[in-house]
């Protein structure tokens, strides 16, 4: 079950350039998030957004950018790479309510060198 | 603010023995805890959530509210156990708020 897809899986970027990493998902879940994880830190919230056109800053939103003109896609784009921007990303939805948890997607792994 | 701590990076257990993953937490109001697996290279996966007080693949986590932890607990670790492990609170507003992981490994 696709579910949600994240594209690309890995890629390799220059410091400087902008890049954009694509979320697609086919529930129609209201929720989507984007976090970046890196080792001893866990899973950071990078934004999330709550519904179309509704999104919405999270823990380290600093050199991000996200939009949201359709339920089903969240890009995350990175206007200027930084080699601190290296890491995997994580995109997952959910339909809220309580007891919900999120439906990840299978990651992507950037490189900035 | 809601903080989630994991204490232990890094977790060996043989095959056979109990394991105990410990999952700390700081919110002012009733948190909703869950625990995440991820396998390697996989994507993360729902394992538990403390609402639905399930078990699954063995797994149990008990909410203690006096003492703000949700540790994850096995009796029997099996080698397909290995994983990294993430507690995960969410303070209502269905934002996520993970720990730093727990990697574990089952020794045969």
């Amino acid at each position: 079950d696709a579910g949600i897809t994240q594209s690309p899986r890995y890629k390799i970027t220059e410091t400087g350039r902008q890049v954009t990493l694509m979320c697609h998902q086919t529930w129609s879940h209201s929720y989507m998030f984007w976090y970046r994880q890196d080792l001893g830190h866990g899973l950071r919230l990078i934004y999330y957004s709550a519904a179309a056109d509704i999104t919405d800053k999270g823990e380290v939103p600093d050199g991000y950018v996200v939009s949201r003109s359709k339920t089903e896609n969240f890009p995350l784009t990175l206007e200027s790479a930084t080699r601190s921007q290296t890491s995997v990303y994580f995109c997952a939805t959910s339909r809220g309510g309580l007891g919900y948890g999120y439906n990840f997607g299978s990651g992507t792994r950037l490189t900035v060198v | 603010a809601q903080r989630v701590t994991q204490p232990e990076k890094l977790l060996s257990v043989f095959k056979g023995a109990p394991v105990e993953l410990k999952c700390n937490y700081s919110y002012s109001g009733s948190p909703e805890l869950f625990w995440y697996v991820q396998y390697s290279r996989q994507r993360l996966q729902l394992l538990l959530r403390h609402i639905s007080r399930e078990s699954i693949k063995g797994f149990t986590a008990d909410l203690n509210k006096g003492e703000t932890s949700f540790h994850l607990k096995k009796p029997f670790a099996q080698e397909e156990d290995s994983a990294m492990y993430y507690c995960a609170l969410s303070g209502g507003d269905y934002k996520l708020s993970f720990g730093a992981g727990t990697t574990v490994t089952v020794r045969a």
